[in-house]
């Protein structure tokens, strides 16, 4: 069965340091990897996507995959409050539209 | 651009009756997706449709969940005889059909009494 793990958290953070958000995948054959931010009682909003081993930077986010080991995170630098919120991970494996398997997210609090 | 749309955004039904949820995607997009977020879990994929293809039903959790796309834009799913589990909240999302990003509407939250 194809799973996306990911810790429940919460991840508690102080104001203005890193949060690093991790993710296991179990398909081999998956190709695409995405981020979401969700605040509570809202949808899941994109914020990163991946499909090439290394690191991608935008802005104060940077995903990092590692095919080998089935790894996916996400960086967050320079943290704020306004980050508090649940980061949940995605993956899909075919080129072309098809449906994300989400992990169950990370629950992320910013403390001032 | 204007976003993903759906309709309504709280509905509250008794057990066994019918529903009809709306999503209008964004324009250009063709491939559309429905999820569903129960209270505390994960996003559980429902359905999608690509173009003109046959759309993918592999998720709907019984009979009594359908969907259509009309025209190649706006989506209903439907739920039959509602049951207190169809409780959640029911995501639409849309893609373009050359990339794999997919972008959510605010949900729609169903609460069967």
């Amino acid at each position: 069965q194809k799973e996306v793990e990911q810790n429940s958290g919460p991840l508690s953070v102080p104001e203005g340091a890193i949060a690093s958000l991790n993710c296991t995948y179990s398909d081999r054959g998956s190709q695409s990897f995405f981020w979401y931010r969700q605040y509570s009682g809202k949808s899941p909003e994109l914020i990163m996507f991946i499909y090439s081993n290394g690191d991608k930077e935008d802005g104060r986010f940077t995903a990092q995959l590692n095919k080998a080991s089935q790894y996916v995170s996400l960086l967050i630098r320079d943290s704020q409050p306004s980050d508090s919120a649940t980061y949940l991970c995605a993956v899909t494996r075919n080129s072309g539209n098809t449906p994300l398997v989400f992990g169950k997210g990370t629950r992320l609090s910013v403390i001032a | 651009g204007a976003g993903v749309s759906q309709s309504p955004s709280n509905k509250v039904t008794e057990k066994g009756k019918d529903v009809e949820l709306r999503c209008d995607p964004i324009s250009g997009h063709t491939a559309l997706y429905w999820y569903r977020q129960s209270l505390g879990q994960g996003l559980e994929f429902l359905i999608y449709f690509q173009g003109n293809s046959a759309p993918d039903k592999s998720g709907l959790p019984s009979d009594r969940f359908s969907a259509e796309r009309t025209g190649g834009s706006v989506s209903t799913l439907t739920i039959q005889r509602t049951q207190q589990e169809d409780s959640a909240v029911y995501l639409c999302a849309s893609s373009q059909s050359s990339t794999h990003e997919q972008y959510f509407g605010p949900g729609t939250r169903l609460t069967v009494t």
